[in-house]
């Protein structure tokens, strides 16, 4: 049984390029989070997506945005790269039964470098 | 949502118990707690979680105080893998039946030899 997948692994961006990350959630799992993670920093909620619509956003601008699709994998896509967004993004996936505390289980994340 | 305490490190020898406090004064009746480990370069790992009661799995132990303000995660046996950064996190389940996680810095965890 895969868990969440993550890719690429490693990437380096330079100022103003754009990027793709891609995730696929665990077996099971119809809802993607995705969060940004700084150096010595916890992880901060970037969106939630759930039947290809975005759901909850954390306090980020609109040069990151996303997309769900049928099969339920997603994408992270960051405009305008800054020197600032180099980070560990990783992806979360959990089942759409939020109410029972079902936890959300992690890929390992892409490393994302800006120059 | 709620935010935790939880002190920046803590020390255990090997093979002994490690307990990790965690402070969360302003959960909500619906708030779940959850603990995470990260182990450098890689991914959150899913430990426990619970609502209310004591919780138990094959990795730990989660006691919840009565009041539900704070929680102790327990690692009964600790090893060397168990090395990482630890974090517990409470999350509200809003209208939409969607969780996020707001996560702090974590207590960060050296098992020693």
């Amino acid at each position: 049984d895969a868990g969440v997948t993550q890719s690429p692994t490693h990437l380096i961006k330079t100022r103003g390029q754009q990027v793709t990350l891609r995730c696929s959630p665990k077996s099971g799992h119809d809802t993607v989070s995705w969060y940004q993670q700084a150096l010595g920093q916890g992880p901060q909620f970037i969106f939630q997506y759930y039947e290809e619509e975005e759901r909850q956003r954390g306090n980020f601008p609109d040069r990151f945005s996303g997309h769900q699709f049928p099969n339920y994998s997603s994408e992270l896509n960051v405009n305008a790269l800054l020197l600032g967004d180099s980070a560990l993004y990783l992806c979360a996936s959990s089942p759409r039964g939020g109410g029972r505390g079902q936890p959300q289980h992690f890929g390992d994340g892409t490393r994302l470098s800006i120059l | 949502d709620a935010k935790t305490t939880q002190p920046p490190s803590m020390d255990c020898a090997e093979g002994r118990a490690a307990n990790l406090p965690c402070n969360h004064s302003t959960i909500s009746g619906n708030e779940y707690v959850y603990w995470y480990r990260q182990i450098h370069s890689q991914g959150p790992q899913y430990i426990i979680h619970g609502l209310k009661n004591n919780e138990t799995n094959e990795m730990a132990s989660l006691i919840i105080t009565e009041d539900r303000k704070s929680s102790t995660l327990i690692l009964p046996h600790a090893t060397l893998r168990d090395t990482a950064v630890y974090y517990c996190i409470v999350s509200l389940l809003n209208a939409g039946n969607n969780r996020k996680l707001i996560w702090g810095l974590g207590t960060s965890l050296a098992v020693n030899p």
